[in-house]
Formats: structure tokens, sequence, C-alpha cells
């Protein structure tokens, strides 16, 4: 059964630390992703990658940063944790190429306080 | 520019009855285009995909979906729908760059009734 591990369902943080979302995927895919999940405002890309040690932004970086130093993991970092980081994180991987599905981690809901 | 509409936030059907959660996009090129659903606190399931071909494409679940080129839209349908089917749906297509990365429409729940 393919799978795409988030490291933790629920974290609290405080305003200003460093923290740090990991991803994991068993499936061999190129590509991952993260997402941010807010409601009314449905996902909205925050990076992905495309190969090991590519990134390219998506739609909100601001704020966020992300490594992929090994093919089946993908980190997200947020350098200084702000309140308006309060959300949901999704991690999705894919094979290359549009044809094919992104399958999904169970997400992280980060609050900062 | 890819984009995804979602026109209803909200959709409640009864038990047993027809559903449709209406998607439209908008793509330059050839649309690819997806329907996902999740389940409260967690990820996002695949639900099914159109890519080419035939018009009513067949997923996970009992549902189906119908693209139409001409009105722009990919609309998911269940004939008789079941309270377990109550959750967020979310209509996606693929852009077109190096991760071919999603842009998803804000979703619509749905709710079904006993």
């Amino acid at each position: 059964d393919v799978k795409v591990t988030q490291s933790s369902r629920y974290l609290v943080k405080r305003t200003g630390e460093k923290v740090f979302l990991e991803c994991v995927q068993d499936m061999d895919h190129e590509n991952m992703f993260w997402y941010r999940q807010d409601p009314g405002l449905g996902l909205r890309l925050i990076y992905f990658s495309y190969d090991v040690k590519m990134k390219e932004k998506g739609d909100i970086p601001e704020g966020y940063s992300v490594s992929r130093e090994k093919k089946e993991r993908f980190s997200l970092i947020l350098e200084s944790a702000s309140t308006n980081q309060t959300s949901m994180y999704l991690c999705a991987s894919s094979l290359r190429g549009v044809y094919t599905e992104a399958f999904f981690g169970q997400g992280t809901r980060l609050t900062v306080v | 520019a890819q984009s995804v509409a979602q026109p209803e936030d909200q959709v409640n059907v009864a038990e047993g009855n027809p559903l449709t959660v209406k998607c439209t996009y908008s793509v330059s090129g050839n649309p690819y285009l997806f329907w996902y659903v999740q389940y409260p606190n967690r990820g996002l399931q695949f639900l099914l995909k159109y890519i080419t071909g035939d018009n009513l494409v067949k997923g996970s679940y009992g549902f189906e979906a119908e693209f139409n080129k001409s009105q722009t839209s990919f609309h998911l349908k269940k004939p008789s729908a079941l309270v377990s089917d109550s959750a967020l749906y979310f209509c996606a297509v693929r852009r077109y760059n190096y991760g071919q990365n999603f842009v998803f429409g804000p979703g619509t729940r749905l709710s079904v009734l006993p």
C-alpha cells in the first residue's frame, strides 16, 4: 500500500521558533509538494520539488523554506513561526507527468501561539 | 494561468438521492482534472481523474464525473448518496511546469442527511 507519512499529526509551537515538518514517501516518486489548507481557501501550494535538491516556489512561499536531500524525504521549514502560520499542512507526492494523481499524507495541524 | 472554481460551499442531499458537486476550470491547453475527498482530520484521497477519452469517468466508491469541454466543467456525481459520503470534496487541475503541481478549488462540503 502506497504511503506518504508526515512526522506529526498535531504540533504546538511558540512565536519565533524554528519549526520542521517532515514528510516521507515510499513510492519512489519524483515530485513532492507542500500545501497549506485553510477554510474557504482550499489548498495553496507553498513549495514543490521535482527532483533531489531541486525546489520551486509555489504560490505562498514567504516565511517558509524546504529541503530535499533524499528522494523520499521533503522537509518544510518555518524559519520563525508566526501566528498567521497556524494552519493544516499537507504533504503530497506524485510520479512525474501530468497524467498521474498525487498521494497525500494525513496532514499536520500546526498551532503557533 | 490555471484555476478551478467550486461554486457551492455546501451541498446537502438526502441519503439515497443522487448527488452532484460542481467544478469549473480555466486552463490553457488540455485539461488534466482530478477529484479528491477529505474526511475530518485526514489527508486527501484520490477519487478519479480525467486525462483524455470518454467524457464520463468512473472512480472509487461509486463516484463518477462528467467532463464537458464546451462548458469547462467537471462535475462529480453519484447515483445514490450514502451518509458516509459526507466529507469535503476538492476539484483540481494539474499545471504544466517542472513539478506539474496541482491547483485546487476551495472545496465543497457535502452533507448527506439520513
